[in-house]
């Protein structure tokens, strides 16, 4: 596999469910990022990890708690989520967070759906 | 990160060369130029960057206004699968503090391409 892909691609549910979503990267990056994007919103950053360190918590509720367990892979969990959290989810890697220069390489999101 | 504004929607026809403005007039120096575009049901895309030079790449070109205040993305023949909402986005060229790794989305370009 290449690049960044995340599974599940489509995820549904309930409100007192916990779930993961999980991303990976083989481009041997330093960084990931989530984003998450609602309906006719733009995209938003959540979180983002460089050398598996969290650097940045964009005023995230708790509910949503991110894990960096290497720099190729990471997951979002989900818990006691509302439905106003229902969007696309994505995740991104780069090469060198800190610079102007960088370029962010995404995956192709998962779709969550709370009920 | 300095605002950046772009039209809500262009049209093109296929095999047309389409010119995507973005307005960046409260730019900084230090402001690097992004492009990135979202195709419908994907993560958004890197297309290209610049700071001060026109950039060419295999996707498109970047033409950047003298004062840097606007800038240009030149897709030389579009195709259908250039149909996407086009980002322009400014990152400093030493993004740190809260703008590590941070890209600022807005609405984009929703680019139509009729066959």
């Amino acid at each position: 596999e290449t690049g960044v892909t995340q599974t599940p691609r489509h995820l549904v549910m309930g409100m007192t469910n916990k779930k993961s979503l999980k991303c990976e990267q083989h481009l041997g990056h330093n960084a990931m990022y989530w984003y998450k994007q609602s309906a006719k919103k733009p995209l938003e950053l959540m979180f983002v990890y460089s050398l598996e360190e969290r650097v940045e918590n964009n005023s995230v509720p708790s509910r949503f708690s991110p894990e960096c367990p290497n720099s190729s892979h990471l997951f979002l969990h989900l818990h006691t989520l509302q439905p106003e959290d229902s969007a696309l989810y994505l995740c991104a890697s780069s090469l060198s967070p800190g610079q102007g220069a960088d370029e962010q390489y995404f995956g192709p999101g998962t779709r969550l759906t709370v009920t | 990160d300095a605002k950046t504004t772009q039209p809500n929607s262009m049209e093109s026809n296929e095999e047309e060369p389409v010119h995507l403005p973005c307005n960046h007039s409260t730019i900084s120096g230090t402001d690097y130029i992004h492009w990135y575009r979202q195709l419908p049901s994907q993560g958004p895309e890197y297309v290209i960057h610049g700071l001060t030079s026109n950039v060419n790449n295999r996707m498109a070109s970047l033409a950047i206004a003298e004062d840097r205040k606007s800038s240009t993305l030149i897709l030389h023949r579009a195709t259908l699968r250039d149909a996407a909402v086009y980002y322009c986005i400014l990152r400093d060229w030493n993004a740190g503090g809260t703008s590590y790794g941070k890209l600022t989305f807005g609405q984009g370009t929703i680019l139509t391409v009729h066959p």
